[in-house]
């Protein structure tokens, strides 16, 4: 079975443009999390979405938002972008919202702000 | 708030040692614990997870601990091999939407 998948690979965008990253979670899983690892850090919590709704949300600003379609996959959009937003960003997926479930996490987006 | 402190951020010992890492965190309320391995510039592979009520997970050469009470997990890799070299990270997780929490990881090298 396919495992968490994410696209774009790699990114390169400028200070103020706004950017779309994808995921689709592993056949069956109907939780999708984002996740931010900036270079040397753990990753940070973005969202939680869990059918369709947004179940959980981390310190991050409203340029960033996301949606969950019904397959299960989702979009990660970020807005004005700055120098700062430069990192890795992790899908993950799990069985249900709650998180008790083992995480799943796909190879991320590599996007660099320039 | 929270806070999962890794130790050490690095180490580096020869193939064939057995080895221990260490993940520490201040909230005692959580749901299990998760032990991940990432490769450079690549996502996370699940290791192990561990629910609150269990004490220890075992997977091949790997064994994971927890103690609720005292805020602690220990990830034990027994036979250490180069292909062990990664980061090894771990996570806690509320049970809730709040997603998990992640220390900074541990550099792990294995000198062949």
């Amino acid at each position: 079975d396919a495992g968490v998948t994410q696209s774009p690979t790699h990114l390169i965008k400028t200070r103020g443009q706004q950017v779309t990253l994808r995921c689709s979670p592993i056949s069956g899983h109907k939780s999708v999390s984002w996740y931010q690892q900036v270079l040397g850090q753990g990753p940070q919590f973005i969202f939680q979405y869990y059918e369709k709704e947004e179940r959980g949300r981390g310190n991050f600003p409203d340029r960033f938002s996301a949606r969950q379609f019904p397959n299960y996959s989702s979009e990660l959009n970020v807005n004005a972008l700055l120098l700062g937003d430069s990192a890795l960003y992790l899908c993950a997926s799990s069985p249900r919202g709650q998180g008790v479930y083992e995480q799943y996490f796909g190879p991320g987006t590599r996007l660099t702000v320039t | 708030k929270q806070e999962v402190t890794q130790i050490p951020a690095a180490l580096s010992v020869p193939e064939g040692e057995n080895l221990v890492l260490n993940c520490s965190f201040t909230d005692s309320a959580i749901y299990n614990l998760q032990w991940f391995r990432q490769d450079p510039g690549k996502g996370l592979t699940s290791l192990l997870l561990i629910q609150s009520s269990q004490r220890e997970q075992t997977s091949g050469r790997l064994n994971a601990s927890l103690d609720k009470s005292s805020g602690r997990s220990t990830l034990y890799i027994a036979a250490s091999q180069p292909g062990d070299s990664a980061t090894y990270l771990c996570a806690t997780g509320g049970g809730g939407a709040d997603g998990l929490t992640f220390g900074k990881g541990t550099h792990l090298i294995i000198q062949p």
